[in-house]
């Protein structure tokens, strides 16, 4: 099956601009979705699609994609933006699976 | 609004079974696809099966194809996973997700709080 890589770690300065990547074969079939998860919460779609909010979801939040790679993209972080952050896709590899990166943990300084 | 509500976690003897239960409100759940997702503690989200609105298509992650057996009771708007031959690396929180679409084209958008399923002896 495909896998989707990213980076284990990430910081950004508070009001600073971050991007968080997701690099895989799959991301040149498929449009990534992104997930926020807090602490002993469950996951949060915050990106979808091409580049789709769902409602309720700041829109400092924004995705983008080139090639074989995904970007997830916090305009202006915020402290309650502190989590880990999830890509997803579907596999391309001919396998009708799903696949998720192995996670970002965000730090807001 | 969107409600999915685990339950049927807890503590399996290696080689044991255990069915999760996934109850859904708040949507036609009849028209959405299903997922179940997993996470090992301190690890990140594995994803572990799908089904269609209409059950007719099920597909699973190759670390539990023939073991898990994911389905839904559309009449009871309720997913279902059945583990069985459980083993110590099946130690995870369970998430059941809905998919934005029917037939699965699309990505998990709702998920629940998640049931703790434990593998040990």
């Amino acid at each position: 099956s495909s896998e989707l890589t990213q980076d284990p770690a990430v910081s950004v300065a508070l009001g600073q601009t971050v991007r968080i990547t997701c690099q895989g074969d799959s991301l040149r079939s498929y449009y990534a979705s992104w997930y926020q998860q807090k602490p002993g919460q469950a996951p949060v779609l915050v990106i979808y699609g091409k580049n789709n909010r769902p409602s309720g979801i700041p829109d400092r939040f924004s995705g983008s994609s080139s090639g074989n790679t995904a970007s997830l993209t916090i305009t202006g972080a915020q402290a309650e933006d502190e989590a880990d952050y999830y890509c997803n896709s579907r596999d391309s590899s001919g396998n009708r699976d799903w696949v998720f990166g192995g996670g970002t943990k965000l730090t807001v300084l | 609004q969107v409600q999915l509500v685990e339950s049927g976690g807890g503590v399996v003897q290696p080689g044991g079974s255990l069915r999760l239960s996934c109850a859904a409100s708040g949507f036609t759940f009849s028209s959405y696809g299903m997922h179940w997702v997993r996470q090992a503690p301190g690890k990140g989200l594995e994803w572990v099966a799908f089904i269609r609105y209409d059950g007719s298509n099920k597909y699973y992650a190759d670390s539990v194809k023939g073991r898990f057996t994911i389905s839904r009771d559309n009449s009871k708007n309720t997913l279902y996973l059945q583990m069985n031959s459980l083993r110590a690396e099946d130690t995870a929180v369970y998430y059941c997700a809905k998919d934005m679409s029917g037939s699965g084209g699309s990505c998990p958008d709702y998920w629940g709080q998640g049931t703790l399923v434990t593998v040990s002896s």
